[in-house]
């Protein structure tokens, strides 16, 4: 079957560095995205690996390891606006997405 | 540009009605979809199109249907409408499937009584 996981919920404070994982496991793979989705609105993009390591833009980064069926997603220098929902999203054969993480951020 | 947007923004229906939600995109993208979010989850697709013309089922197709007459339209059709069908509906629409740089409308808010 097809599937991803990862976590409902993580809490961090304002200015801390933040990772959220997402493992996999599809039918054929081309690549991993990741989504933000602030309460009440649309997702919007934030990156895509296709190949394994590294993809840095601004304050997030995200990495892709094919071999271990496993990404994350690692915010920087946090700010208040990033609390929102983190969706990973799997293309294999069809576009798959996860539940989503909740990203709560403390002063 | 636009982007992509969505009407209506929010319906309510009772059981057994039917519905048309319309999107529309200005990108000139080939692929459009149509999804549905449920509280607490993630996306599902329920179909989507390649192309003009064309059209797929997702993961959860069971009490829609769709048509792409227009390459920057893509129609969401609920013939008989049920209180599973409670959700947010949001569409997309990308240039290249692979890249998946997926572009969304703002959602309609659809209750089903």
């Amino acid at each position: 079957g097809q599937s991803l996981e990862q976590p409902s919920e993580v809490t961090a404070v304002e200015g801390a560095i933040v990772q959220i994982n997402c493992t996999y496991q599809t039918s054929g793979f081309y690549g991993l995205s990741w989504y933000q989705q602030h309460d009440g609105g649309a997702p919007t993009f934030l990156s895509y690996n296709a190949l394994d390591g590294l993809e840095e833009t601004g304050r997030f980064s995200s990495f892709l390891s094919r071999s271990d069926s496993y990404g994350y997603l690692l915010l920087q220098e946090l700010q208040m606006k990033d609390s929102a929902s983190y969706f990973c999203a799997v293309r294999g054969y069809q576009l798959i997405w996860g539940a989503g993480t909740k990203l709560i951020i403390k002063p | 540009n636009a982007g992509v947007t969505q009407t209506p923004k929010f319906r309510v229906l009772k059981t057994g009605q039917s519905m048309t939600l319309l999107c529309a995109q200005d990108m000139n993208h080939e692929y459009m979809y149509w999804y549905r979010q449920d509280p607490g989850m993630g996306l599902r697709l329920i179909h989507y199109s390649v192309g003009e013309g064309t059209t797929a089922k997702g993961e959860v197709p069971d009490g829609y249907n769709v048509s792409r007459l227009k390459k920057q339209n893509f129609l969401l059709g609920l013939e008989s409408a049920a209180p599973s069908q409670t959700s947010v509906y949001f569409c997309a629409s990308s240039g290249q499937a692979r890249t998946d740089t997926q572009y969304f409308g703002p959602g309609t808010r659809l209750t089903v009584l």
